[in-house]
């Protein structure tokens, strides 16, 4: 059983601090990783794909990948309130075709004003 | 990405009914996916919908119970049968985006409660 792990929270951060958001998968073939945003009864919203280890940046994210330790991370610098949402990773095992992910049950981030 | 129109957007059914969700894009696009989002949970993959030939569904979701439509390459249709309670779910419509990315964009969802 293909697995996709995140903390679900709550995690609180003030505003304006960094918010870290972590996750774990099991298929260690997987070569593709995404992250979502998603806001209370919306619907999600991709805000980062990595494909390589090592970190990738775009505006005041970051995701870090390490296919060694089977990990991808989410960092949201200079947080703010509206970036309160739940954060889902979703995983394409390897061979399942590319856009069959498996998402995790997401982390809720509640930044505090 | 593709501008993804879902209708309707909230129902309240009744037991055994059945309710049918259209999903209209506003390009044309090759892959097209229909998720479940429980209460609480995350999504879960029931099917892709495969444009001129019968949809491909996911382990423990069958076609009597979700049969799904894809006439053309801008539109689709999930029916969600024989209702119960436990159908209460929000029920998503994606598609591709840029090829070989892997990357998904999703419909503003469906909102299903069965009394």
């Amino acid at each position: 059983q293909k697995e996709v792990e995140q903390n679900s929270g709550p995690l609180s951060v003030p505003e304006g601090a960094i918010a870290s958001l972590n996750c774990t998968y099991s298929d260690r073939g997987s070569q593709s990783f995404f992250w979502y945003r998603q806001y209370s009864g919306k619907s999600p919203e991709l805000i980062m794909s990595i494909y390589s280890n090592g970190d990738k940046e775009d505006g005041r994210f970051t995701a870090q990948l390490n296919k060694a330790s089977q990990y991808v991370s989410l960092l949201i610098r200079d947080s703010q309130p509206s970036d309160s949402a739940t954060y889902l990773c979703a995983v394409p095992p390897l061979g399942s075709g590319t856009y069959k992910y498996i998402f995790g049950t997401g982390t809720r981030l509640k930044v505090l004003a | 990405s593709a501008v993804i129109s879902q209708k309707p957007s909230r129902d309240i059914c009744q037991r055994g009914t059945s309710l049918t969700i259209q999903c209209q894009v506003d390009s044309q696009v090759t892959m097209m996916f229909w998720y479940r989002q429980q209460p609480g949970q995350s999504l879960t993959l029931i099917a892709t919908a495969n444009q001129g030939s019968e949809a491909t569904y996911e382990s423990g979701f069958v076609i009597d119970k979700f049969p799904i439509s894809r006439p053309n390459l801008t539109f689709s249709t999930l029916t969600v049968s024989n209702l119960s309670p436990e159908d209460s779910s929000i029920y998503l419509c994606s598609v591709g985006g840029r090829e070989n990315t892997g990357e998904l964009f999703f419909g503003e969802g469906s909102r299903l409660t069965v009394l």
